[in-house]
């Protein structure tokens, strides 16, 4: 399947920092989409970022997309508190038939 | 912006009976989606809707069926509920297209006793 593999698994970092998640999946794809989850609630979509792009800003996001190395990077600039929760990559090919398919997820815990 | 809910957020039921979750979208989005979500296992698709009256296995459809017989509507069932079924169930939906986000639901923890 076009699952993504996320990386770290948890990640705990001060307030005021970067953190930096990572992506890997398997095969070639349309686009790649980043998700987050707060505790006990569903997914919110952040940000997609497609085959042919390098690079995507949005607000203290950015994303990377290296599809030679078939990895994605989540970068969230300057985190809150606010900003725990876990993080999901969902990669997307065609053939997926409208399909995606998460990982675990990178569990990020934001000290205050 | 859209709106997924489902009809539970607890839910307790015992082995053997048979288990509605609801889930109904605003937004008249084509594609409906149910996963469960266990720990250290991510997101599992169970089922799949592009249209009314239309369905699609997932990854893990066993002991599992689905109902849409309304575009807003996307209802799973537990057909006889077992322990192995105790979960986090979240529904999705999203236009046709397949590139597009999906939205979802905040989950129903369902607990099998």
């Amino acid at each position: 399947s076009q699952q993504g593999e996320e990386d770290p698994q948890a990640l705990s970092i001060q307030e005021g920092e970067n953190a930096t998640m990572n992506c890997s999946y398997k095969t070639s794809i349309n686009n790649l989409q980043w998700y987050r989850q707060n505790s006990g609630r569903g997914l919110v979509h952040l940000i997609l970022i497609r085959s042919n792009e390098r690079e995507k800003h949005s607000g203290r996001l950015r994303v990377t997309l290296d599809t030679s190395k078939k990895s994605s990077s989540l970068l969230i600039t300057a985190s809150r508190a606010a900003d725990t929760a876990s993080y999901f990559c969902a990669p997307y090919a065609l053939y997926n038939f409208n399909k995606f398919y998460f990982g675990s997820g990178t569990k990020l815990n934001v000290k205050p | 912006d859209v709106k997924v809910t489902q009809s539970s957020r607890y839910l307790v039921k015992r082995t053997g009976e048979k288990v509605f979750l609801e889930c109904v979208q605003d937004m008249d989005h084509e594609n409906m989606f149910w996963y469960r979500q266990d720990p250290g296992l991510g997101l599992r698709l169970i089922y799949f809707s592009y249209d009314v009256k239309m369905k699609e296995k997932g990854d893990i459809p066993e002991g599992y069926s689905v109902s849409r017989e309304k575009k807003e509507r996307f209802s799973l069932i537990l057909e006889s509920a077992s322990t192995n079924q105790t979960s986090m169930y979240l529904c999705a939906s999203s236009l046709r297209q397949g590139n597009q986000p999906q939205h979802f639901g905040d989950g129903t923890r369902l607990s099998i006793l």
